[in-house]
């Protein structure tokens, strides 16, 4: 069935360095990709998606493109910050249904 | 304030004894839906509703009921509840599909079984 595969956390970095965090997905058809967000003690919030083959999505300086090829949506940002520590969804659509990946915790150090 | 709300927000409880965990928006969104996330296993969806009265099973529906009554309200039920079933709730809502449109995440419901 229809899922997403998304690297093992925690992810430590210190402020100011290169993140990326691994998303790939299996799936029938072409779904939409979406990034989530979970800042702690909170509920999950969209921080960016792509519809199509090629698209990008960003937001919050956070980005990431939509490879057919390799089938990743690989979440990117060129310098993290302190507020950006939270747990990171990578997911797709099936019919009417988001389907999650398990998550990545990040932890950035000041 | 757009929000969604979800009620209580802990609850510790014992196995057997009937249980609701309510959410309500006031985005006046169609869509609604009940996700559980476990440490290792992400979010799951539980149910979800396309509108009022129209209710659909989502990938781990098992112990679990719902009902859609009123556009507003999605209240999540458990009739017997079995330790399994400590986890952590989130209600979600969005206009329409949330492939489309954005969906807005309750703060979640700590659920204890013992």
């Amino acid at each position: 069935g229809d899922s997403v595969t998304q690297m093992e956390g925690p992810v430590t970095l210190s402020e100011e360095a290169f993140l990326t965090i691994n998303c790939t997905y299996t799936a029938t058809g072409y779904p939409s990709l979406f990034w989530y967000v979970q800042y702690p003690g909170e509920g999950l919030q969209l921080l960016l998606k792509a519809t199509k083959a090629d698209d990008k999505g960003s937001n919050k300086g956070f980005e990431a493109t939509y490879r057919k090829e390799t089938t990743s949506f690989h979440l990117e940002k060129g310098s993290v910050q302190v507020s950006d520590s939270a747990v990171y969804f990578c997911a797709l659509d099936r019919d009417d249904k988001i389907i999650f990946g398990k998550g990545t915790r990040l932890h950035i150090l000041p | 304030e757009a929000q969604v709300t979800q009620n209580p927000r802990y609850l510790i409880t014992v196995t057997g004894k009937k249980l609701t965990v309510t959410c309500s928006q006031n985005m006046n969104h169609e869509y609604m839906s009940w996700y559980r996330q476990d440490p290792g296993l992400g979010l799951r969806q539980i149910y979800y509703s396309m509108n009022v009265e129209v209710t659909d099973k989502g990938d781990v529906p098992e112990g679990y009921k719902v009902s859609r009554k009123e556009k507003r309200n999605f209240p999540l039920i458990l009739e017997s509840p079995s330790p399994n079933q400590t986890s952590l709730y989130f209600c979600a809502s969005s206009f329409s599909t949330p492939v489309v449109n954005e969906q807005f995440f309750g703060p979640g419901t700590r659920l204890t079984v013992l």
